[in-house]
């Protein structure tokens, strides 16, 4: 399995201000994923890149920006937090195999007051 | 759009009984369809996976079906365990569509 670290495990941030999320793996998978978790809406796909020069929108990218600084290293950036960002955030990887399975980080509980 | 549908946000079950899950999806053709088990603060873990040409795939005392006719799947733990609580999510994918997952349903296996 991938081994996925995400820093900060939890934060809590007032509105407005700017807020970084860090992923790392150490199994050169090719594909980085960014999702929120809510509760009854399940995993919602934010931002994904298939490797360093492709970045991709999900379902619910505005407010999020990211940026893959290498292979294994993907950020996701709230340029001014708002409270209804508060949520559960989960980085995944996967390898480019067509079947797409991916490998979860820890993730990380952010509360926007 | 495209909806995934798990049957009721919780299911209790006694020990030894099987669980059945529930995927249900609507205006999807998925090329696969996975499994992953959730535990209270932790990320998913894949499970197995099913292609859209296969009827069942096991592994262990997990069982999954994919009927794409009926545009469902069915999850199945038998020999069910306490250990075996936690919330369970299917996925749904495709080459032209990235990976959408359902809410989940949370098991508890009660002793």
């Amino acid at each position: 399995d991938a081994d996925v670290t995400q820093t900060p495990r939890n934060r809590i941030t007032k509105t407005g201000k700017r807020i970084m999320l860090e992923c790392s793996q150490t199994k050169g998978h090719d594909r980085m994923y960014w999702y929120r978790q809510d509760p009854g809406l399940g995993l919602r796909l934010i931002y994904y890149s298939f490797d360093v020069k492709d970045i991709n929108k999900g379902e619910i990218s505005d407010g999020y920006s990211v940026s893959r600084q290498a292979q294994a290293k993907f950020s996701l950036s709230l340029e001014s937090a708002i409270p209804n960002q508060t949520a559960l955030y989960f980085c995944a990887v996967g390898l480019a195999e067509g079947t797409d399975t991916q490998y979860f980080g820890p993730g990380t509980r952010l509360t926007v007051l | 759009s495209q909806k995934i549908e798990q049957n009721s946000e919780a299911l209790n079950i006694q020990e030894g009984k099987t669980a059945t899950l529930t995927c249900n999806y609507t205006n999807y053709s998925p090329a696969y369809l996975q499994w992953y088990r959730q535990d209270p603060g932790r990320g998913p873990v894949f499970l197995l996976l099913i292609r859209e040409n296969e009827k069942e795939k096991r592994k262990e005392r997990l069982k999954v079906t994919f009927d794409t006719t009926l545009k469902q799947s069915l999850f199945h733990i038998t020999a069910s365990q306490p250990a075996d609580s936690a919330t369970y999510l299917c996925a749904l994918g495709s080459s032209a569509r990235q990976l959408t997952f359902g809410s989940g349903t949370q098991l508890t296996v009660l002793p």
